[in-house]
Order: C-alpha cells, then structure tokens, then sequence
C-alpha cells in the first residue's frame, strides 16, 4: 500500500498567489482530514469528508481557503489569496470511516513570502 | 466540543531515563484517546490508542499510557528512552464514530546522549 500521497512536498510562493494542495488518499478509506501544522498552533483540523463530501468544515480560517474531494481517490486544498500567515505544514490523512487509526501523509511545507 | 491540553512544548531527557509525557482533554461526552508521534519530516503515526477496558494501554517502541478518567488525563510513559524517541508526540481525542480527531499542541521529546 503506497500511503497517503501528497503533492507537492513543498511549496513556495509569493503573497497574493493562487495555492493549490493535492491529497490522494489510501485506496479504499471514504474519511479524508486537511490538518494545518503551524508553531503556534499546533495541528489545528480544517476540514474533513466522508465518501467525499464535506461534513465539517469549520476549521477552515478564511473564505481564501476552500476543499474538494472530486473523486474517492483525489482531494485538493486551495488557498486564493494566499497570505505569508498562510505559511504552515499542510497534512492529508485518511481512514476507512468508523475506524480509529488515521493514516498521515508526509506533509506539504508551504511558504508565503 | 472536544480539546486536548498538552502542558510541556519540550520535554529535555538524557538517553536511558525515564519520560513522562503530559496530556490532559476536556470533553462532554465520552472519547476515545490517542497518542501518535511524528519524526522530522514525516507526518504522524499511530503510537497507541485507548478505546475500553483496561486503562493501561501498550503501544509500539516501549511506551505505554495510562487513561484516568477522574483526572481526564492520557500521560504517556516510557521506562527508559533511546535516542531514536527523539520526536513530536501528539496527544489526541476522537468522538465515538471517529468522525473527527483534535490534537493537542504537541509535545517535543529530545533525548539526549
């Protein structure tokens, strides 16, 4: 099993710059979490879906910020405008629904400058 | 509404003491509890996890926690560390169909030689 897949590893870009974050889940998981790693507020949940769509998006900070999950097997995160606050650790992670173990992905280092 | 309290940002030990790791969560239902860890540059994995019975739960690599449910308190404990714990440990909680999972702030173990 090839894990929780995320792309890109990492992301620089300049103030006022469209972001865009992809996650592809393990094969056969239906519940899908975006976390935000940052130093001063830990791993904060933004949003997360079940069999693809949204359930809880009260996490996300902004309307800048927004989710989709098209498809079983693809998720993005996107970030218009983004803003040098936006700077953080961006993690996918999924797990079959009812289960309790969630499975991370490596992570997306994002850096607004 | 779940939270998770983790007290100490950094835990310094030297190789082979023993470590404690303090969490602490607020809930007005029951939860389930977890703890995962995450090296550098890699995203969190699963270390243990509390669902029923016995309050002293095993987990990989030597540590075990116990759940105190008077105290509302899941430390993690390791009798004696290796240089290779050296890493961030999460504390975490769950709802009861593991629809949504709040971390704590994290706590970072350095052990040194």
């Amino acid at each position: 099993d090839a894990g929780v897949i995320q792309s890109p590893r990492h992301e620089v870009t300049e103030m006022g710059q469209e972001v865009t974050l992809r996650c592809k889940p393990i094969s056969g998981h239906n519940s899908l979490f975006w976390y935000r790693q940052t130093m001063m507020r830990g791993l904060e949940l933004l949003i997360y879906f079940n069999n693809n769509v949204p359930i809880d998006d009260s996490g996300m900070p902004e309307d800048r910020f927004s989710a989709k999950m098209p498809n079983a097997s693809f998720s993005t995160l996107k970030i218009q405008p983004s803003e040098p606050r936006d700077s953080a650790v961006y993690f996918c992670a999924s797990n079959r629904a009812g289960n309790e173990k969630l499975f991370f992905g490596s992570g997306t280092q994002l850096s607004v400058l | 509404a779940q939270s998770v309290t983790q007290l100490d940002s950094q835990v310094p030990v030297f190789e082979e003491a023993p470590v404690e790791l303090r969490c602490n969560y607020s809930s007005s239902v029951s939860v389930y509890l977890f703890w995962y860890v995450q090296y550098p540059n890699q995203g969190l994995q699963l270390l243990l996890k509390y669902l029923s019975g016995s309050t002293l739960v095993k987990g990989i690599n030597g540590f075990e926690a116990e759940f105190n449910k008077s105290q509302t308190s899941f430390h993690l404990r390791k009798p004696s560390v290796h240089i290779s714990d050296t890493a961030e440990y999460f504390c975490a909680v769950s709802d009861r169909n593991f629809n949504k999972f709040y971390f704590g702030s994290g706590t970072k173990l350095n052990v040194k030689p």
